[in-house]
């Protein structure tokens, strides 16, 4: 079962702020966030644990709510570098509590940053 | 060379071709996946590999086998396909199947088929 994302598509001016959101149905070992530009491959931002945490990454950061099975990624004073399309990747947790060890991926989000 | 390298970087095949598309990385990774994204679709993971062995076959038709002859390398071999396989065919390798580091991803090979 796959992670919906929402919004599916997001236009900023370059300063503007945006949040990401990404739910499961399935209880999750992890979160992943990915973005790709156009004709390029998608590069990995980062993970957050079951357990909840937030991370941060310059003026990207994340959180991940266990109960809820919700990730949010944030986007502080955008850049035009930010523009592209962003993934959550979910991992599942197994009857173990363990992971799956593979990734099931959002439909994106399409984020445009103009000058 | 460093991270993921797929080529070719496009194929365009007929339906009674066959082909072979190739993932190399030299990153030091145990396990490999293929991934096919098609347009206004999330990425489907196609099949799984861990220290060279199969792991995963996500439902995948017959008319693409892989192939794992060491951990550097994955193959996609393509036969008989159908249209609508037209995509782009992502590769990625992880350190192991713990995914502490994230995928590292190539930059794929975009397929059409005619």
């Amino acid at each position: 079962q796959q992670p919906v994302q929402s919004p599916q598509a997001v236009i900023l001016r370059e300063g503007e702020d945006a949040v990401i959101n990404c739910s499961s149905s399935k209880a999750l070992y992890s979160v992943h966030w990915y973005r790709q530009k156009h004709g390029e491959a998608p590069v990995f931002l980062m993970i957050l644990l079951k357990g909840g945490e937030q991370k941060g990454h310059d003026k990207i950061s994340a959180s991940f709510n266990e109960k809820k099975q919700q990730s949010s990624l944030y986007l502080t004073a955008s850049q035009l570098s930010y523009s592209g399309t962003y993934f959550c990747g979910t991992e599942r947790v197994n009857a173990g509590g363990t992971s799956y060890g593979k990734l099931t991926f959002g439909q994106g989000t399409i984020l445009t940053v103009h000058p | 060379e460093t991270g993921v390298t797929q080529t070719p970087r496009h194929l365009v095949m007929g339906m009674t071709n066959k082909k072979s598309l190739k993932c190399e990385q030299h990153l030091g990774h145990n396990a490999m996946y293929w991934y096919k994204q098609s347009a206004k679709k999330p990425l489907e993971l196609m099949f799984v590999y861990n220290f060279k062995e199969q792991t995963e076959n996500n439902s995948v038709p017959s008319r693409f086998s892989p192939e794992c002859p060491n951990s550097s390398h994955l193959f996609l071999h393509l036969h008989t396909l159908q249209p609508e396989d037209s995509a782009l065919y992502l590769c990625a390798s992880s350190q192991d199947r713990t995914l502490r580091w994230g995928y590292t991803f190539g930059s794929g090979t975009r397929l059409t088929v005619v």
